[in-house]
C-alpha cells in the first residue's frame, strides 16, 4: 500500500464552480502537511501548508482530519489558472523527508 | 526567495556513460534532496543529504550515488547511465533539521534526462 494516496482524477470543473479532493496517508505518526501544486512539465511549488485547526488561503481551503488520516484541498470560484496536479505530501519523520503522492489533476474548463 | 538551481533542463545521454546531475541551492538550507519523477508513480526519493558530506539513501537508491561537498551544493551521479533511468530528476532543499517543524522543500526547475 501506497503511504500517500489520491485520486488521480481529472476532475474536470466549471469556471466559477468548487471542487474538492482527498488524500489519505498510511502513517498514524505523520505530524507535517502540504498541497504542492505541480503543471505540466514544471516543478512543484508549495501551495499551502495543512494545519491541525484548518485552515485558509484566499480561495484555498485545507482541512486535516487525522482521526481519518485523511487531508483534503477546496477550491472556490475556480479559475483557469487553477488547472493543474495537485500534490498531497506527507511528512512522517522529523527530518526533512517528504511522502508525495501521485497527485490529483484539475481541469478548469470555460 | 527561495532558489534551487538545476545545471541542466535537458539531457541526452547514452546507455554506460556515468552522469552528473547538478544543484544549487542559495538559502543556506541543511536538507537536500534528489528526486526522480515518472507518469504514474510520483515523486519517489533517490537520495538526501542532512548536512556536508552526509547522504542517506531514499526509496530508490540502486543505480545512483551523491556527493556533498559543499553545503550549497547536493550532486546526483549515475554511475552507469540505463535506458530505465530516464526520467524526470528534481532537485530540493529545506531549512528544517530535527523536530517536525513545517518546512515545506523548495524545488528546482528539474532536468529531464533521456537515456538512450
Amino acid at each position: 500500500r501506497k503511504e500517500v494516496e489520491q485520486d488521480p482524477g481529472p476532475f474536470n470543473v466549471p469556471e466559477g464552480a468548487t471542487v474538492a479532493f482527498n488524500c489519505t496517508y498510511s502513517n498514524s505518526a505523520s505530524q507535517s502537511f502540504f498541497w504542492y501544486r505541480q503543471d505540466c512539465r514544471k516543478e512543484p511549488k508549495l501551495l499551502m501548508s495543512v494545519y491541525s485547526s484548518g485552515n485558509e488561503d484566499g480561495r484555498f481551503t485545507a482541512q486535516l482530519n487525522r482521526a481519518s488520516q485523511y487531508i483534503s484541498l477546496l477550491i472556490r470560484d475556480s479559475k483557469l489558472s487553477d488547472s493543474a496536479t495537485y500534490l498531497c505530501v506527507v511528512k512522517t519523520d522529523s527530518w526533512g523527508k517528504l511522502q508525495f503522492g501521485a497527485g490529483t489533476q484539475v481541469v478548469v474548463t470555460p | 526567495d527561495v532558489k534551487v538551481t538545476q545545471s541542466s533542463r535537458y539531457l541526452v545521454k547514452r546507455t554506460g556513460e556515468k552522469v552528473f546531475l547538478e544543484c544549487v541551492q542559495d538559502m543556506d538550507h541543511e536538507n537536500m534532496f534528489w528526486y526522480r519523477q515518472d507518469p504514474g508513480l510520483g515523486l519517489r526519493l533517490i537520495y538526501f543529504s542532512y548536512d556536508v558530506k552526509m547522504k542517506e539513501k531514499g526509496d530508490i537508491p540502486e543505480g545512483y550515488s551523491v556527493s556533498r561537498e559543499k553545503k550549497e551544493r547536493f550532486s546526483l551521479i549515475l554511475e552507469s547511465a540505463s535506458t530505465n533511468q530516464t526520467s524526470m530528476y528534481l532537485c530540493a532543499s529545506s531549512r528544517d533539521r530535527g523536530g517536525y517543524s513545517n518546512q515545506p522543500q523548495h524545488f528546482g526547475d528539474g532536468t529531464r534526462l533521456s537515456i538512450l
